[in-house]
């Protein structure tokens, strides 16, 4: 089935350990991103990618690290994770700005 | 920087009532207005979306919202609402060049 696909669905992390979250999309969009969600602020923009190789910040990018290698995939690295990083991760693909966005099923990670 | 409230965050409801969500947004220029809906457990989904011409937008299962640009506003509504519409409703803009920005949310819950 055509979609955002990511993985894992849940993880548990202990403080100062780092883990990648996976992103995949198979339509060939070009935009990417990814969102944590957090209760009562909605979901706040990460990072961000345009095109393979490109790149950029969002609105909460300490902590986190990304890569956009080829079009199909957007992984995004917690570096060190800190219990401030307990969220919903979500994943988002589109065509472009004006387009639908296409979102993953979220990944919840929760760090002790 | 734009940015989008959302002022109502919980919402309770009798089946059949009517419901509107406020959802108000900073930017001055020309936006891209989206409201999202979340199921309990599951990722976001697109229920409608406004770029230009009909202030007047009309979604999936029987939701809709207008576009008033002198108040900066994008109010989703449904007229009767069922107990299926529990859930987590999002707004969400964008600008030429921005990735989207989120409001906090506002959680339904429909009474049987």
């Amino acid at each position: 089935n055509a979609g955002v696909t990511q993985t894992p669905k849940f993880q548990v992390l202990k403080t100062g350990q780092s883990m990648t979250l996976q992103c995949a999309q198979d339509m060939n969009h070009e935009y990417m991103s990814w969102y944590r969600q957090d209760p009562g602020m909605g979901l706040r923009l990460i990072h961000y990618s345009v095109g393979a190789g490109i790149t950029d910040q969002g609105e909460v990018p300490n902590g986190y690290n990304v890569s956009r290698s080829t079009t199909e995939d957007f992984p995004l690295r917690l570096l060190s994770a800190a219990p401030s990083q307990t969220s919903v991760y979500f994943c988002a693909s589109s065509y472009s700005l004006r387009t639908l966005a296409f979102f993953g099923q979220g990944t919840r990670l929760t760090v002790v | 920087a734009q940015s989008v409230s959302q002022h109502n965050h919980h919402v309770i409801l009798s089946e059949a009532a009517s419901l509107e969500l406020g959802c108000n947004y900073s930017y001055g220029g020309t936006v891209n207005l989206f409201w999202y809906v979340q199921y309990p457990g599951q990722h976001l989904q697109l229920l409608l979306k406004y770029f230009s011409g009909d202030p007047l937008v009309k979604g999936i299962k029987g939701f809709e919202a207008e576009f008033i640009k002198s108040k900066f506003s994008f109010n989703l509504r449904k007229p009767s609402v069922q107990w299926s519409d529990t859930a987590e409703y999002f707004c969400a803009v964008n600008n030429a060049g921005n990735m989207l920005t989120f409001g906090g949310g506002t959680r339904l819950m429909v009474k049987p």
